[in-house]
């Protein structure tokens, strides 16, 4: 099991440019979520998925964010124009059905200079 | 929604000594209460769990309780270890809601060797 697996580690990019941060949930998993993490919010949820079908996007702080689901084994979250304030951990894990543990993926440390 | 309160935000132990952790809910249809370890910089991880069908449950140093009547369950770690020292997350999930985790705002540990 390779557990959730997110590239890139590492985004640094100029204001206003568009970042795409990726994801691959565990196989079998039928449940996705994206969340920030910063000092002064903590971890937030974002957006949460079931069966690539988007459940619960009130977390998305504004139209800038997006998120997609096109498979079972891909996701991805966009942010177009990023701005400074955007500058976070993203985390995405995945989990099964009917109150399981969510498993994190190894994060998107994004800067936006 | 469920909300969930972490006490305290900061703590520090000397090393052998014990630490505890408690969490509130608000919400007594959740049923299924994760607790994570986040290491500096890495992601959060799973340690232990409960459901409410449990009272307590151990796993070597690391226990939980759970008292549905009051509302709140407890992290406990004995002989506590320099590697202990992280940041550590409690959770609770409300049945049938898709298995979003509602999160506390974290505690971060320091043992001090």
């Amino acid at each position: 099991d390779a557990g959730v697996i997110q590239s890139p580690r590492h985004e640094v990019t100029e204001m206003g440019q568009e970042v795409t941060l990726r994801c691959k949930p565990i196989s079998g998993h039928d449940y996705l979520f994206w969340y920030r993490q910063t000092m002064m919010r903590g971890l937030e949820l974002l957006i949460y998925f079931n069966n690539n079908v988007p459940i619960d996007d009130s977390g998305m702080p504004e139209d800038r964010f997006s998120a997609k689901m096109p498979n079972a084994s891909f996701s991805t979250l966009k942010i177009q124009p990023s701005e400074p304030r955007d500058s976070a951990v993203y985390f995405c894990a995945s989990s099964g059905t009917g109150s399981q543990p969510q498993h994190f993926g190894d994060g998107t440390r994004l800067s936006i200079l | 929604g469920e909300n969930v309160e972490q006490h305290p935000s900061t703590l520090s132990v000397q090393e052998g000594d014990s630490a505890v952790i408690k969490c509130t809910y608000s919400d007594s249809a959740s049923n299924y209460f994760p607790w994570y370890k986040q290491e500096l910089g890495k992601r959060p991880q799973l340690i232990i769990d409960i459901r409410s069908n449990v009272g307590e449950k151990k796993d070597q140093r690391i226990a939980v309780t759970l008292n549905k009547t009051a509302k709140h369950f407890s992290l406990h770690i004995t002989e506590t270890q320099p590697e202990d020292s992280a940041v550590y997350f409690c959770a609770a999930s409300i049945p049938n809601t898709g298995n979003q985790f509602y999160f506390g705002t974290g505690t971060s540990l320091t043992v001090i060797p």
